[in-house]
């Protein structure tokens, strides 16, 4: 069974920074592209970032482009998301999400399972 | 950046009825479209994939088609479990986007 489960939300304060994780297990994790989708309080889904299997492809969002930074570490079966800078307006629950196809490259896909979440407020 | 727009943003309905849920590109995104359903309080799940795929375990009542910029989801036989919130999503380029939702509620 496939398992994202995201840790490191929190409160922070603005211009503060956070690093969320997602431990993954029940697939070969090298073999898939994952992303960071968030969901600010009662609103809609908004892409975050993606990252290829080999990290050779990185995408962002323009609204967190150079002040947040995807990563993974493959041997350890873990994604992660730098946020620095944060904004109010970053104030959401972040998803970590895995595509729903097998391989590398900069290949387009759907997302087919994604982990519990993770709160992170920005509040003064 | 392509932006999705869905319609209705609410849908009331009764158990059983037949509703429908369309999403429109703002340029083609060819089939790579995804519908998910959300309950509150818990993650999206994907039900159709490549605009017409029904993912493995997704009860045959829900239906996608269309191609380019039109799409439209479509559950027959509305049971209890189908009342959440719905969203379209492309994935045909980056940055990948998503409708602002319909949330389907019990007549």
């Amino acid at each position: 069974e496939v398992q994202l489960v995201e840790s490191g939300g929190g409160l922070v304060k603005p211009e503060g920074s956070l690093r969320l994780s997602c431990a993954a297990s029940g697939f070969t994790f090298n073999g898939y592209s994952l992303n960071w989708v968030r969901q600010a309080p009662g609103k809609g889904l908004e892409w975050v970032s993606s990252i290829s299997t080999n990290s050779n492809y990185i995408h962002y969002a323009d609204s967190v482009r150079g002040r947040f930074t995807i990563s993974r570490d493959n041997a350890q079966n873990s994604l992660y998301l730098q946020m620095n800078s944060l904004r109010a307006e970053d104030t959401a629950v972040y998803y970590c999400v895995r595509v729903g196809t097998y391989g590398s490259g900069n290949r387009r896909s759907w997302f087919d399972s994604w982990g519990q979440g993770t709160l992170v407020t920005v509040s003064s | 950046d392509i932006q999705m727009t869905q319609s209705p943003s609410t849908l009331s309905a009764s158990a059983g009825d037949r509703v429908t849920i369309t999403c429109r590109a703002t340029q083609s995104v060819s089939t790579y479209l995804a519908w998910y359903q959300q309950k509150p309080g818990k993650a999206p799940k994907v039900l159709i994939h490549r605009a017409s795929s029904l993912e493995s375990g997704v009860p045959s009542r829900f239906n996608g088609s269309g191609s380019g910029t039109d799409f439209t989801l479509t559950i027959s036989g509305l049971q209890p479990d189908d009342f959440a919130t719905y969203y379209c999503q492309q994935y045909n380029s980056f940055p990948y986007t998503f409708g602002q939702g319909t949330k389907l509620e019990i007549k």
